[in-house]
């Protein structure tokens, strides 16, 4: 267990729904950072919060949206689902200073159908 | 902006073997980190060794070891006396050393499969 909880781990939905995902940062981290794997993509940085404040945004669509609540968790809305949505989302944590890497949940397997 | 690039989409090797993962970078950046993630097949994330580029001496970690060149952008990773879990797609990664700016870009990935 690294700490980062995420759920749900699977998900699958129907195009054109919307879905949240859910992460609970590792106790003591203020940053949470959310990537998306899909198979063609890699690893692509979508958005960091950090103690509820948005702090940078990466190739995120519009139809996407995040936040960070006052007890650090946060939640990506995933809406207007398409096919090319199918992705493995990972949320992740850190101590934002300090250079140390980031600790990343067990990921939910998002499915559009 | 920031790009990693690792070479090698897939690599073997026999059990307790050596072998080495290559890893480049670009950046106008002077200090950094850079770090080599693992990821089995249970698709959970695993940070295996971290480097800090303002110190010259290269990160080990028991069986893994770097090999830093800041000059060239270069951070390979070795595994010394694969074992049959070291299996698992290995991402290289960067994360410059500016508050604000804490992402980290990842390298499209190697997966190395070690042969008993």
């Amino acid at each position: 267990d690294s700490g980062v909880t995420q759920t749900p781990k699977h998900l699958i939905t129907a195009t054109g729904q919307r879905v949240t995902l859910r992460c609970s940062p590792r106790s003591g981290d203020l940053s949470v950072y959310w990537y998306q794997q899909s198979l063609d993509q890699g690893l692509q940085f979508l958005i960091h919060y950090y103690n509820g404040e948005e702090r940078a945004k990466g190739n995120i669509l519009e139809r996407f949206s995040a936040q960070q609540f006052p007890d650090l968790h946060s939640e990506l809305n995933l809406s207007s689902l398409e096919l090319g949505d199918s992705a493995l989302y990972f949320c992740a944590s850190s101590i934002n200073e300090g250079g140390y890497g980031y600790t990343f949940g067990s990921g939910t397997r998002l499915t559009v159908v | 902006a920031q790009t990693v690039t690792q070479s090698q989409p897939e690599m073997s090797v026999q059990e307790a073997e050596t072998v080495t993962l290559s890893c480049t970078y670009d950046t106008s950046e002077s200090n950094y980190y850079l770090f080599w993630y693992k990821q089995p097949p249970s698709r959970q994330m695993i940070l295996v060794i971290r480097q800090e580029a303002y110190k010259q001496q290269n990160a080990t970690e028991n069986r893994f070891s770097v090999n830093f060149q800041k000059a060239a952008k270069s951070f390979s990773l070795k595994i010394s006396d694969s074992q049959l879990g070291d299996t698992a797609m290995y991402f290289c990664a960067f994360r410059p050393y500016v508050f604000g700016n804490e992402k980290l870009t990842f390298g499209t990935g190697t997966r190395l499969t070690i042969i008993p």
